[in-house]
Order: structure tokens, then C-alpha cells, then sequence
């Protein structure tokens, strides 16, 4: 089956750990994104990847690192510098290309608690 | 700069009522692509209905259909046959064509109840 896949479905962290959120995706879809969503409010977008190996800071990025040496794989980490960690994280895909076919796709989403 | 404006936090309807969910963009594009989704409770973000704003016509999903109005930007919702599993929160969104890296806004969101 294509499509996102995130992993683990839920994450407790300790004060002061750094804890590294996955993302997969198989529609060979070029652009990826990261946003966290917290209880009864929007999507903020935390960091997001148009091609392998470049991604750009969205509109919340401190305390979160990224990476994208894979096309299929965009992980996020929440390091210790984040003072407000919990929350939900969705990842998300773009599909891409001739008109009419812009759309993004979600995975499951982590749900990630500071003890 | 793009903003989505969902002014309804929150709306109830009954099963097999029809709703109709609001939804307000600005922009100064000509070309761009709108976009409902809808998160149910288990928080997975499902694409509900998409509308490229070259097209005049609006979009129809089965029971999901927009009313878009480029003029007065505006996009909303309509839901027919309300069923139990519209139960959600519904999200507006809006994009740029890709072409240089473009974002995607969404709404504030609005929690739609479906009731027995």
C-alpha cells in the first residue's frame, strides 16, 4: 500500500532528552513537511523539505532539528531546547507536478508527552 | 501574505440534515488550489475535496460539495446527509501552485457534531 507511515504512534520523553520522531513515505513525493498541532488548534508548520538533503525552517522551528538524506524519509527531533514539547506531530507529503494534482497527504501522526 | 479564516468554532447538525461550513482566504494570486480536510477523532487528517481556482465549476466529492466564490474568497463546506462519521474537525486550506516551494495555510478549524 502506498502512502505515510509515522512511528511510534505515541512518545513520553523526559525533561532534558532529545527523542527523534519518524516519517516514511512510498509516493515518491518530493516535498515534505512537519507540523505540530496542539489541542483544539490549527496545524503550525515546524520545518519542511522540498528536495533530498535541503529543507527550510517554518513558522516554529526552534528547538526541532530535521534531516532529509532520503527522498522516503524526513525524521524530526525534539531536542531538550524545546521548552513546550508536547503535543501532536503530524508528518505530511506533497505530491507534486502538472496542474490539478497539488495536493498534500498526512500520516498518522505521533502524539508526544514530556513527563 | 495568505490567510484562512474558519469563523465558526464550532457547529452541531443532525443526521441526515445538511450543514454548511464557512471558510474566508486572502490572497493576490490569480492561480492557487483550495482544500477541506477533515480530522476525525483518531486525529488523522483526511483529504475531504480539493478546488483549483482556474476552475469555475465547483467541486463534488459524493455527499461533500463546495460553493466557491473567487470573487468574495470565499470557499465553503456543504455536507449533505449529515452521517455520524462526519463527526470531526473540518480544516480549510489554501496553496500556491508548486513551481517555487509553496506553503500550505489552514484555518483555525470547525468542530462539526453530528447528531443521533
Amino acid at each position: 500500500d502506498g502512502g505515510i507511515t509515522q512511528s511510534p504512534k505515541y512518545l513520553f520523553r523526559k525533561e532534558g532528552q532529545n527523542v527523534t520522531l519518524s516519517c516514511e513515505q512510498n509516493l515518491n513525493h518530493d516535498a515534505m513537511y512537519w507540523y505540530r498541532q496542539d489541542p483544539g488548534q490549527g496545524l503550525r508548520l515546524i520545518y519542511y523539505s522540498q528536495i533530498v538533503n535541503d529543507f527550510q525552517k517554518g513558522d516554529i522551528a526552534e528547538g526541532y532539528s530535521v534531516s532529509r538524506e532520503k527522498k522516503e524519509s524526513f525524521p524530526l527531533t525534539v531536542t531538550s531546547a524545546q521548552k513546550n514539547p508536547t503535543a501532536f506531530y503530524l508528518c505530511a507529503s506533497r505530491r507534486q507536478g502538472s496542474t490539478g494534482t497539488d495536493t498534500q497527504y498526512f500520516g498518522p501522526g505521533t502524539r508526544l508527552t514530556v513527563l | 501574505a495568505q490567510t484562512v479564516t474558519q469563523s465558526q468554532p464550532e457547529m452541531s447538525v443532525q443526521e441526515a440534515e445538511t450543514v454548511t461550513l464557512s471558510c474566508t482566504y486572502d490572497t493576490s494570486e490569480n492561480n492557487y488550489y483550495l482544500f477541506w480536510y477533515k480530522q476525525p477523532p483518531s486525529r488523522q487528517m483526511i483529504l475531504v475535496i480539493r478546488q483549483e481556482a482556474y476552475k469555475q465549476q465547483n467541486a463534488t466529492e459524493n455527499r461533500f460539495s463546495v460553493n466557491f466564490q473567487k470573487a468574495a474568497k470565499s470557499f465553503s463546506l456543504k455536507i449533505s446527509d449529515s452521517q455520524l462519521g462526519d463527526t470531526a474537525m473540518y480544516f480549510c486550506a489554501f496553496t500556491r501552485p508548486t513551481g517555487n516551494f509553496n506553503k500550505f495555510y489552514f484555518g483555525s478549524g470547525t468542530k462539526l457534531n453530528v447528531k443521533p
